[in-house]
């Protein structure tokens, strides 16, 4: 089983659309998880940590259940600029240190 | 302010070149990554820095060579790559390495070996 696993995608809705991005992770020591967003050619950035509580942003809700070991990201009401890889990733532990373990990312493309 | 900042934007270089990238943050934090990214494909780590000292080396070969010359600036030196090292090289920060704290990306130098 690879460490963490995306729906490759991509995803394609109409602007104003929900739309769910699902994510398993191997690993059951991870502690720390992450949503990041890379538009094409760019550096990913920082979307949102994701809480054992699960956690909302504005049009963005992130869940996580360490049971199934499962992280997910719901966007609510697509807009255009929502368009991009969406990447899951989760902490590794480590002897003494922690590393980030990227999937392979969800493209999502947004239409008018 | 979580900025970092990477330079050269975009670098060609040839087989025999010897060239550096650079990295910088004022965030304060205190563990600093290599990535390399090839298109369609998520970050791969290469080297990561802990209080300036390397930490972390992901078997990379030899012609990559880190440098962490303080808290602030991570460089890495190249020198006889070849044309299948083409990528994006990303350099991220976080505040310490032993916890997973998010970390946050320059904006990457692309680089095409000819």
């Amino acid at each position: 089983r690879k460490e963490v696993e995306q729906d490759p995608g991509p995803f394609n809705v109409p602007e104003g659309a929900t739309v769910a991005f699902n994510c398993t992770y191997s690993n059951s020591a991870s502690q720390s998880f992450f949503w990041y967003r890379q538009d094409c050619r760019k550096e990913p950035k920082l979307l949102m940590s994701v809480y054992s509580s699960g956690n909302e942003d504005g049009r963005f809700t992130a869940q996580l259940n360490r049971a199934s070991q499962y992280i997910s990201l719901l966007i609510r009401d697509s807009k255009l600029s929502d368009s991009a890889t969406y990447l899951c990733v989760v902490n590794s532990p480590r002897s003494g240190y922690s590393t980030l373990t990227f999937g392979k990312g969800t493209m999502l493309l947004v239409s008018p | 302010d979580t900025e970092v900042t990477q330079t050269p934007k975009h670098l060609v270089m040839g087989m025999t070149n010897k060239k550096s990238l650079k990295c910088e943050q004022h965030m304060g934090h205190r563990a600093m990554y290599w990535y390399k990214q090839k298109a369609k494909k998520p970050p791969e780590l290469m080297f990561v820095y802990s209080y300036e000292k390397l930490s972390i080396n992901e078997s990379v070969p030899s012609r990559f060579s880190p440098e962490c010359p303080n808290s602030s600036l991570l460089n890495l030196h190249l020198h006889a790559l070849q044309p299948e090292d083409s990528a994006l090289y990303l350099c991220a920060s976080s505040q310490e390495l032993r916890t997973a704290y998010e970390q946050y990306f320059g904006p990457g130098t692309r680089l095409t070996v000819t």
